[in-house]
């Protein structure tokens, strides 16, 4: 079966411009997660969904981060303007319910905002 | 939000010895995650502990759910080099469908 899917592996870019994580979950699982991964702050989550409806953004930075989940299928995280401190490795997850459920990973985002 | 600290930060170890590491939580959970992250990879799902007191293994990993349900052990015997890696305990946020992460355990294995 395949695993959460996330595109691109590695991206690298100037500050300033626009950056958009894109993220497939599993079949079946309604509750996606992005999670923001660094040294300093470990995994931190930024954002979660159940039934493609963002439930709790509080973990979202600042406003030029934004979500969207517009299918069962797929959702994006992007960072416009981006900036240097934005540069860390970007997770999504899902699960097939919430609460104490494990969720799954996908093999995650490298960024670089130079 | 609750925290979870994780010991020891990290851990070099020669291939064959056991390794013991554990998790503590300020507050009590009624789930332990463990997660292994290889480099270039996302965390994967170890063992899930869901009773107070529950003993699980997969392999040659074992992990348990502390008494006090506020502390989780994660054991693994006769390491070898594939064992290498950051190994995560994880349990539910506040909010109950998060996750709460520690910061890791980095683990090297010398053949």
């Amino acid at each position: 079966d395949a695993g959460v899917i996330q595109s691109p592996r590695h991206e690298v870019t100037e500050m300033g411009q626009e950056v958009t994580l894109r993220c497939k979950p599993i079949s079946g699982h309604n509750s996606l997660f992005w999670y923001r991964q660094t040294m300093m702050r470990g995994l931190e989550l930024l954002i979660y969904f159940n039934n493609n409806v963002p439930i709790d953004d509080s973990g979202m930075p600042e406003d030029r981060f934004s979500a969207k989940m517009p299918n069962a299928s797929f959702s994006t995280l992007k960072i416009q303007p981006s900036e240097p401190r934005d540069s860390a490795v970007y997770f999504c997850a899902s699960s097939p319910l919430t609460g104490n459920q494990p969720q799954h990973f996908g093999d995650g985002t490298r960024l670089s905002i130079l | 939000g609750q925290q979870l600290n994780q010991s020891p930060q990290s851990m070099f170890i020669q291939e064959g010895e056991d390794v013991s590491m554990n998790c503590t939580s300020s507050s009590i959970f009624n789930t332990w995650l463990w997660y292994k992250q290889e480099p270039g990879e996302g965390p994967v799902l170890l063992i899930a502990l869901y009773k107070a007191g529950e003993l699980t293994s997969n392999g040659r990993l074992t992990a348990q759910f502390g008494i006090t349900r506020k502390d989780s052990f994660l054991n693994i015997s006769a390491s070898i080099p594939s064992d290498v890696g950051i190994y995560f305990c994880a349990g539910p946020s506040n909010s109950g469908y998060a996750l709460n992460f520690g910061k890791g355990t980095s683990l090297l294995v010398t053949p």
